[in-house]
């Protein structure tokens, strides 16, 4: 298994630009996530999906959107970038599920893309 | 809404001897689940250890043991006989057992530095 990828790995992109950052996963699972890191503020989360048509925003979900059409692509766009945006991205994803035993799976994270927003 | 603090945000400790890393969670759910993640300068965030909080035994992975004391909101990550390869960032995180979500809510992380 490839596990969880993402790409590009670095991307650096002007004021209004828009672009999409790509995340798969082959394990079948059905819970993705994006979270974006900046210096001293740990992960913070963007936007989420539990399955397949089905997404909802997280913490900090304004000039991003997303969408799932299969349960192995999350992709991340940005409409509009602005400076304000240049973080490093983690898409991650996990089996998920409603048992008590599910809310302890491990959640398997991408290599990130570190993205600069001139 | 929950929230993650990681008070201490860099610690250093010599090779081959132990160090605490401290975080503190504030929440009032009674059942979610914790979580140690470490980041290396390569950046992949690796799960170190977790923590069910119906679980009164405290959670061990090899050199890594954990002290959760629920009462206090207290979940410490305790690394035994550093190695350099311990040098990362350690973020503690909290997921809620609750509801059809998985979201992780992290603290901000603490940079640990292994010395020779």
């Amino acid at each position: 298994n490839a596990g969880v990828t993402q790409t590009p790995k670095f991307q650096v992109l002007k004021t209004g630009q828009s672009m999409t950052l790509q995340c798969a996963q082959d394990m079948n699972h059905e819970y993705m996530s994006w979270y974006r890191q900046d210096p001293g503020m740990g992960l913070r989360l963007i936007h989420y999906s539990v399955g397949a048509g089905i997404t909802d925003q997280g913490e900090v979900p304004n000039g991003y959107n997303v969408s799932r059409s299969t349960t192995e692509d999350f992709p991340l766009r940005l409409l509009s970038a602005a400076p304000s945006q240049t973080s490093v991205y983690f898409c991650a994803s996990t089996r998920g599920g409603s048992g008590g035993q599910a809310r302890a799976n491990e959640q398997f994270f991408g290599p990130g893309t570190r993205l600069t927003v001139l | 809404a929950q929230t993650v603090t990681q008070s201490q945000p860099e610690m250093s400790v010599q090779e081959a001897e132990t160090v605490t890393l401290s975080c503190t969670y504030d929440t009032s759910e009674s059942d979610y689940y914790l979580f140690w993640y470490k980041q290396p300068p390569s950046r992949q965030m690796i799960l170190v250890i977790r923590q069910e909080a119906y679980k009164q035994q405290n959670a061990t992975e090899n050199r890594f043991s954990v002290n959760f004391q629920k009462a206090a909101k207290s979940f410490s990550l305790k690394i035994s006989d550093s190695q350099l390869g311990d040098a990362a960032m350690y973020f503690c995180a909290y997921r809620s057992g609750w509801g059809g979500s998985e979201k992780l809510v992290f603290g901000k992380g603490m940079k640990l530095t292994v010395n020779p």
